[in-house]
Parts: structure tokens; sequence; C-alpha cells
């Protein structure tokens, strides 16, 4: 069975920072570009940040650029989002997703909340 | 970046009803559009990729058209199961942008 699970959320102070991974089973992960995607509570989807296959490229929306880094660990299956310098906006659930057909599966997501 | 408007905000039907929702692209994204339904505190899950190929699994009465930047999501029989908030998502350019979402809620 396909399964993304993201784990490493909790809250963190402003300023201070967390390492998101997404553990990708079912499928061959190292064939997929990835990507993380967030929701405000109670707002829209977000697109946050894409890797591809072998991590050679990534990209950011300009709400993290600089702050954020995304990476991944074909052997261990796993992807990474480290966030710097978080602030409130960056309260949200975060998604793993995978590129297939558009953004055709998805993690369980983890909640990061910046709060002091 | 490309902007994505969809219309209604909400909308509110009966069980059997046909409903539709329309997004707007702010320029041409072709046919590079899709459709997400959420239901709450669940992760998204794609209906329609590229305007109006049905995903694996998701039932016909769902089904997506449109090309450049007009498109529609239409449910022909609204089902209890259906009731959630849908997304529209462009994937032409490298800034993945979704629309606001449409809450379809039972009238």
């Amino acid at each position: 069975e396909l399964h993304l699970v993201e784990s490493g959320g909790g809250l963190v102070q402003p300023g201070g920072s967390l390492r998101l991974s997404c553990e990708a089973s079912g499928f061959t992960f190292s064939y997929y570009w990835m990507h993380w995607v967030r929701q405000a509570p109670g707002k829209g989807l977000v697109w946050v940040s894409r890797i591809k296959t072998d991590g050679s490229v990534t990209i950011y929306a300009d709400s993290v650029k600089g702050r954020f880094t995304v990476s991944r660990d074909n052997a261990r299956n796993t992807l990474y989002l480290q966030m710097n310098t978080l602030g409130a906006e960056d309260t949200a659930v975060y998604y793993c997703v995978r590129e297939g057909h558009a953004f055709d599966m998805w993690g369980q997501g983890t909640m990061v909340t910046v709060s002091s | 970046d490309i902007q994505m408007t969809q219309s209604p905000s909400t909308l509110s039907a009966f069980v059997g009803d046909r409903v539709t929702i329309t997004c707007r692209a702010s320029e041409s994204i072709d046919k590079w559009l899709a459709w997400y339904q959420q239901k709450p505190g669940k992760a998204p899950k794609l209906l329609i990729y590229r305007a109006s190929s049905l995903e694996s699994g998701v039932p016909s009465s769902f089904s997506g058209s449109g090309s450049g930047t007009e498109f529609t999501l239409t449910i022909s029989s609204l089902q209890p199961d259906d009731f959630a908030t849908y997304y529209c998502q462009q994937y032409n350019s490298h800034s993945w942008t979704f629309g606001q979402g449409t809450k379809v809620e039972i009238k």
C-alpha cells in the first residue's frame, strides 16, 4: 500500500527552527519529484517547495526562500524540510506530496505551530 | 505568479443536484489544471488532472473540462460523501498555485 508519513512538527518559538521528515513506502520514491504544501488553520493550500528525483534541483515559494531547505535521502525513502527563522505566518499543517499525475499522493500532514 | 480564482466560494446543494465549480487562471495554462477534494482534518485527494482526466478510483460522477484560462469541475449527482471543499490548482509554471477553495455544503 502506498504511504507518505510526515513527522517532526510541533510547537516552536518565533525565530526557531524545525526539521520535518516524510517517509515514503509502497512505491519507488527515487522516481518521483516531491513537494511540500502547507495549509494554515482554516485557510487554503499553499505550495512551498519542490525537489527533483535526485535532489539536484530545488525550487521554493518566495515566502520561504532563504529560510527553508528541501532535501531527500533516496536510500532511506525520506523527504526533508529544514525550516529556519520561523515566524507566526509559518504556522500550518505541512503536507508531503508526490508529483505524478499532478499531486497524486499526499501524506496525512504534520502541524507546525510558531508561538511564544 | 499565475493566480487562480474559484467561484463560488461556498455552494449549498441538495443530494442528487448537479453541481458546477468554476476556476479561472490569470493567464493561459493550457490544460495543466487539477482538482482536489478535501474533507475536514484530512489531506486533499486528487480528483482530476490535465483538466479532464479522471484519477483512478474517483467516481465517474466527477468530470472536468476547460483549457486556457477557464475550467470547470462538475459533479453530476451530488452524494453525501461529496460534501467537502474543492480546490483547483495550476501546474503549468514552476509555481504551483491553488484556488482559494469552494466549500460544498448540504442544503
